[in-house]
């Protein structure tokens, strides 16, 4: 079965510092999706993107972060300075046509600011 | 108040026996969609119900959708050591794009053997 691919599993970063989330989506889907989840919280929606370009982001998803899919593959989520609160559980997930049917999620990137 | 408040918070059942979650939502939704996350790990989907659907099984799950009293339930059958997770409702909102689902707060599911 197609799977949604997230590297890294695990990052650590220092405060301050830029990291970059990697995800590769279902080959012919269309949109795509970044979440997180802090420990023990929701999972909250950051933004979403389609036809290259975002379509739609929340309060969370302000000047310090950014999407990019820089080739047919992959899509990437930006988060310029770190702060100790962005420390959670980011989701990548993509559909074929949007929130009118389910998201395929992948497995996460556990960030950990320090 | 939030979007999708999902009871209980907690629990734990035996091996065999049904398991039963709720979900309250507060705003109108094109559909309402159910998905399972084991410890640390990413989500799944389960099911989806449509507005306009009342019921629908797949499997060992079913799932109703009350419009009227903005409700959901999931029902797991003859509950698994294996069903062991986080279960959480999210909404697809009418006005929302079709861009985002909103997630509930999530049950934790424990099932004993």
């Amino acid at each position: 079965e197609p799977e949604v691919t997230q590297t890294p599993s695990h990052q650590v970063t220092q405060m301050g510092q830029e990291v970059i989330l990697r995800c590769v989506p279902i080959s012919n889907h269309l949109y795509f999706y970044w979440y997180r989840q802090i420990l023990g919280q929701k999972v909250e929606f950051l933004v979403s993107f389609y036809n290259n370009e975002i379509s739609e982001k929340s309060e969370i998803f302000d000047d310090q972060f950014s999407v990019e899919r820089p080739d047919g593959s992959n899509f990437t989520l930006k988060i310029r300075s770190t702060k100790l609160e962005d420390s959670a559980m980011y989701f990548c997930a993509s559909t074929y046509q949007g929130a009118r049917y389910g998201y395929t999620f992948g497995s996460g990137t556990r960030l950990t600011v320090v | 108040s939030q979007q999708g408040e999902e009871d209980p918070q907690a629990l734990s059942i035996q091996e065999g026996e049904n398991a039963t979650m709720n979900c309250s939502y507060k705003t109108s939704i094109n559909n309402l969609q159910w998905y399972r996350q084991n410890s640390g790990r990413g989500l799944v989907h389960l099911i989806l119900i449509r507005s306009n659907e009342r019921e629908k099984h797949s499997g060992r799950l079913r799932v109703t959708l009350d419009t009227s009293k903005k409700s959901s339930s999931l029902l797991i059958t003859a509950s698994r050591a294996a069903d062991t997770a986080s279960y959480f409702c999210a909404t697809d909102e009418v006005g929302g794009g079709g861009n985002k689902l909103t997630f509930g707060t999530g049950t934790q599911l424990k099932v004993e053997l």
